[in-house]
């Protein structure tokens, strides 16, 4: 049984060239979560999307970055015109959906170390 | 809203010996859950431990346990016998009840020393 899969696990940007960030969560899991660490820092909540919606995205910057999650296919996390300061880990996690029990295990990808040069 | 406090940028330990890393966390909601995670070198995040807020005993996971003091409002993670690949980041987490996302710490260095 695969765990979460990130693709690709490090990429390489110009400034203002685009990202592209994959996610295939965990075989029977409908939840995606993407979280940001900036160097030397915890991971910070960016979205979280069930096929086809996007929850919550009070953690997403207001410009330039956008999810989804299709009926078919991983999830993506799109970040245009890139920036410096969007050097960073990206990782996804999946989950089951949430039963009412605080303890709803967010299995996490191995990430996706991104640099803009 | 919700804030999870680490202290310590970085712990050192003996190989064999017991460790504990210090967590205190800030909410308002009556329910919630706490995690620890470890994040070795190679980056991948590894879900360790999880302690509910209603739980009535800390919880356990072999080497790993939980300091868990509701009033004080702290969540320590206790490693017992550390060994050497013990040597890594270690975050704590929080959420609350009907929220999706986890809130983290900034993460504790631990060295194990030979």
């Amino acid at each position: 049984n695969a765990g979460v899969m990130q693709n690709p696990r490090h990429l390489v940007r110009r400034r203002g060239q685009e990202a592209r960030l994959r996610c295939s969560p965990m075989k029977g899991h409908s939840h995606v979560y993407w979280y940001r660490q900036l160097p030397e820092e915890g991971l910070k909540f960016m979205v979280y999307l069930q096929k086809e919606n996007i929850i919550d995205e009070s953690g997403m910057p207001k410009e330039r970055f956008s999810a989804e999650f299709p009926k078919e296919g991983p999830s993506i996390l799109r970040i245009q015109q890139v920036v410096r300061g969007d050097s960073a880990a990206y990782f996804c996690a999946s989950s089951v959906p949430w039963s009412g029990n605080s303890y709803n295990e967010q299995f996490f990808g191995p990430g996706t170390r991104l640099t803009v040069l | 809203a919700q804030k999870i406090t680490q202290t310590q940028p970085g712990m050192f330990v003996q190989e064999k010996e017991a460790v504990t890393l210090d967590c205190t966390y800030d909410t308002s909601d009556p329910s919630y859950g706490l995690f620890w995670y470890k994040q070795p070198s190679s980056g991948e995040m590894i879900f360790l431990i999880y302690q509910g807020s209603y739980d009535q005993q800390n919880a356990t996971e072999g080497r790993y346990s939980l300091n868990f003091q509701k009033a004080r409002k702290s969540a320590n993670l206790v490693i017992s016998a550390s060994q050497l690949g013990d040597s890594a980041m270690y975050f704590c987490a929080m959420r609350g009840i009907g929220s999706e996302k986890l809130v983290f710490g900034k993460g504790t260095k631990l060295t194990v020393n030979p």
